[in-house]
This record gives structure tokens, sequence and C-alpha cells, in this order.
């Protein structure tokens, strides 16, 4: 167990809709990455929180965006989705420079 | 940019053989991290190992061992004795370093790892 939560595990929504997905970081991190994991695009990063601000930026679609609260959990909301939407969205956190980032279970999302 | 690239897509072999997993990869800065993260097919993604630029030791633990050669610009990962628990996919990743906040990693394709009975 990593000690990164990320709720739901599954989540299956039509095209169009808007989802949100969540993450606890380990306690004691303050930086929250989020990554999505497809069969075409491999392991992308989307986007870096550190302590309730953005700082980093990836492969993000402007249809996503995320924060991160003052209790540090972040969320990711996914709006007009596309089938092509449908991954495994991983949520990570790390204390901050030269640290190892640990992982979430990660959220399957499956746009139909 | 910052690039990893893994060539071996997918690697099968008998338990207790030895496998080598390839890691290239690029970048113009010259203080990074590599990492190699293990997949099973539960789908988590399990850290397994952290090397930064300026450490070429090798690094042993258990029947795991990592090659880090700056003047290829490899980072390998060996299983020793591999086990059917070894089965997973491995990714190979690279952060740059002295960003103030934390790392963003950059990920290769990862190689799929098949270990039979």
């Amino acid at each position: 167990d990593s000690g990164v939560t990320q709720t739901p595990k599954h989540l299956i929504t039509a095209t169009g809709q808007r989802v949100t997905l969540r993450c606890s970081p380990r306690s004691g991190d303050l930086s929250v990455y989020w990554y999505q994991q497809s069969l075409d695009q491999g392991l992308q990063f989307l986007i870096q929180y550190y302590n309730g601000e953005e700082r980093a930026k990836g492969n993000i679609l402007e249809r996503f965006s995320a924060q991160q609260f003052p209790d540090l959990h972040s969320e990711l909301n996914l709006s007009s989705l596309e089938l092509g939407d449908s991954a495994l969205y991983f949520c990570a956190s790390s204390v901050g420079v030269a640290t190892e980032a640990f992982f979430g279970q990660g959220t399957r999302l499956t746009v139909v | 940019a910052q690039k990893v690239t893994q060539a071996q897509t997918e690697i099968s072999v008998v338990e207790k053989e030895d496998v080598t997993l390839d890691c290239v990869y690029e970048t113009r800065d010259t203080t990074y991290y590599l990492f190699w993260y293990k997949q099973p097919p539960s789908g988590e993604l399990v850290f397994l190992i952290r090397r930064n630029s300026f450490d070429e030791q090798n690094e042993i633990s258990g029947r795991y061992s990592w090659n880090f050669q700056k003047s290829t610009s490899s980072f390998n990962f060996t299983i020793t004795a591999s086990q059917v628990v070894d089965s997973a996919v491995y990714f190979c990743a690279l952060s740059e370093a002295f960003m103030e906040y934390g790392n963003k990693l950059v990920f290769g394709a990862g190689t799929i790892l098949r270990v039979k009975s």
C-alpha cells in the first residue's frame, strides 16, 4: 500500500458527461501529480500541485481541470467526456524535490 | 526534450532465468533522476528505485539490480532468478532536477515481462 488513496476505483459514464476523480496523498506529502495511462499514449503527466498551487502542467486538455484543497487532497475534473478519454488515471504524491513519487491504485474511467 | 526509450516491448522467460530490462534516456539536463516502476496485473504502479545523475554506483536489492551508465545514457534493470510473481509491466522514467516543488516524470513505453513456471 503506497499510502495514496484514489476514489473511485472504477467509473463508467456516457459521452458528454462530467466526472470528478479524487486523490488523498500520503501523509506529509505536499506535491500531488495526475497522470493518464492509455493504450495509445502510454503514461502521460497531466498536472502537478504543490501545497494548493499549480506548479507544472503537461498534456492536459482544456476540458480537464484540477485543484488541490487546503487539506492537500486533490480532485481532477473531466468534462465533456469523449470515448478517447477512457483511460487509467493515476494520482501520485511526493514530499517535494528529489524524492520519489508514490502512486495510488488509479481510477479506471470508461466512457461509453 | 526528455525522452525515455524501452526498446523491449515484451520479454518471456522461464522461472529462475535472469532477465535484463533495457532503458535508454535522453536529456539535456546535467542533473536528473531516473526511476523504475513496476505495474503488476492488478494495475497499481509500484516504486522500485530512484537514482540521481551524480550517483553511478550500481545498486542491488535482493534479486533486483540496476546498472546506471551515464556514458551510454542507460539505466538497465536486472532480475536474477526470476519468479512468476515478477510478471508485470516495468516502466523506466526520467525527471528533471531542481524543480523546487517536485519532479514530473517522463515514462518509457514499458516492457511487459512474462515469467513462466
